[in-house]
């Protein structure tokens, strides 16, 4: 079946733009995260999403990152005023509900932002 | 705040075995260990996972010491494709926890010819 499917799966930027980054979980996946991996670095949490609860934006690095979930499947992760140092390559990933029980996260490709 | 120390690189040659090795030395008893793998360019994914006991999949088997302190991931006949970051996560299991995982830098397991 069709996995995580993120889009554009590269998105070049210039410094002070706007960016919005989609996310399509696997459907009945209750469950969604947001990561983001910089160059040489490993996986940085940034939010979580679960059924109509309040998300957990616990992993945000500032207020220019925000992102909703509609309709409790699609995600946009949305990055205000782009900089430089927004340059990652962000990851999402869904899962079953893990209130549940534990339940493995399916992850996307990514997409590559780079800001220039 | 690393809960796991793995070493930075690895090798091993196609068709042997491939044990890599994680330290958890504060985890708690209600903490898993859970492996990630990540291939170039793609996402990771999930290899196994476990709490006390010793665990296989079709994957790979995961050995856990008694004291739970550190593990290790074996890939019993490693191919050139399992060359990857492999991850090793201590968190906690199911429940009411959900399932926010905390990466950190991994292995990078190169097989070789």
């Amino acid at each position: 079946g069709a996995g995580v499917s993120q889009s554009p799966s590269n998105k070049v930027t210039e410094k002070g733009k706007d960016v919005e980054l989609r996310c399509d979980p696997i459907s009945g996946h209750t469950a969604l995260y947001w990561y983001r991996q910089s160059l040489g670095q490993g996986l940085e949490f940034l939010i979580y999403f679960q059924g109509n609860s309040a998300p957990d934006k616990s992993g945000l690095p500032s207020d220019r990152f925000s992102a909703e979930r509609t309709g409790g499947s699609v995600s946009t992760l949305t990055i205000q005023r782009t900089q430089q140092e927004d340059s990652a390559v962000y990851l999402c990933a869904s899962s079953l509900n893990p209130a549940g029980g534990w339940y493995e996260q399916y992850f996307g490709p990514g997409t590559r932002l780079t800001v220039t | 705040d690393a809960k796991t120390t793995q070493p930075p690189s690895m090798d091993c040659a196609e068709g042997r075995a491939a044990n890599l090795p994680c330290n958890h030395s504060t985890i708690s008893g209600n903490e898993y260990v859970y492996w990630y793998r990540q291939i170039h360019s793609q996402g990771p994914q999930y290899i196994i996972h476990g709490l006390k006991n010793n665990e296989t999949n079709e994957m790979a088997s995961l050995i856990i010491t008694e004291d739970r302190k550190s593990s290790t991931l074996i890939l019993p006949h490693a191919t050139l494709r399992d060359t990857a970051v492999y991850y090793c996560i201590v968190k906690e299991g199911g429940g009411t926890s959900y399932g926010k995982l905390t990466f950190g830098q991994g292995t990078i397991l190169t097989v070789h010819p």
